[in-house]
């Protein structure tokens, strides 16, 4: 399977400011997706970046909050945008190899303070 | 709207206690049931793809089952290295895959 890298692995941010994650991949791939996972809680989809076009994202997400840009078929990245402490989480890029299976990177973990 | 619940929550067993994790789904379509294993601090990684009711699949001391309504893993004689929380996610067309909570599993010595 493909070998993601995230950058940064960690953070701490004051409010009010903004990240840039990037998410690696060792191999082209098509589509790749980012996730949140709150603490304690489960993975939820914030977008899918096809490269070559503009990123898809779910309810309750917004392009304004969370900007993504695809270059190329091995590179993305996420931008929290104007965050608060609800920002604080993990965030996740992960690909699509085969057959609608993912393969996640490390993570990032966000504080916002 | 595709929906995925694990249970238990938690699980603490001692090592060599076999016991299974549920997980029920509610998808229009299933196209795909994955596992995950994510320890803290880190990505989930892939287990295992389940496509069909009736599929099997099993690594080391794990094997998951599938039925129309559900998915079981399965731990065989759980060593302390097992400990992690297991994630259960469907899809049903498209490429979303929605999670479940998960199960945080603890093995013993």
């Amino acid at each position: 399977s493909a070998v993601i890298s995230q950058k940064p692995s960690r953070d701490i941010c004051q409010r009010g400011t903004s990240l840039t994650i990037q998410c690696q991949v060792d191999s082209q791939v098509t589509m790749m997706f980012w996730y949140r996972q709150q603490p304690g809680q489960s993975l939820t989809l914030i977008a899918t970046a096809n490269q070559g076009s503009e990123a898809t994202y779910e309810s309750g997400f917004v392009i304004d909050k969370f900007p993504i840009s695809r270059p190329n078929l091995t590179f993305s990245t996420l931008t929290v945008s104007n965050m608060s402490p609800e920002d604080s989480s993990i965030y996740l890029c992960s690909v699509e190899e085969r057959s609608y299976e993912q393969y996640f990177g490390p993570g990032t973990r966000l504080t916002v303070t | 709207e595709d929906q995925v619940t694990q249970s238990p929550e938690a699980l603490r067993l001692q090592e060599g206690e076999s016991s299974s994790l549920n997980c029920s789904y509610t998808v229009s379509g299933l196209r795909g049931l994955f596992w995950y294993r994510q320890d803290p601090g880190k990505g989930p990684e892939f287990l295992f793809t389940l496509y069909s009711a009736g599929e099997e699949k099993e690594k080391e001391r794990l094997k998951a089952t599938l039925t129309k309504k559900e998915s079981f893993l399965h731990i065989t004689a759980p060593k302390p290295e097992d400990s992690a929380t297991y994630l259960c996610a469907v899809t049903g067309g498209g490429n979303k895959l929605t999670f479940g909570t998960g199960t945080q599993l603890k093995v013993e010595l």
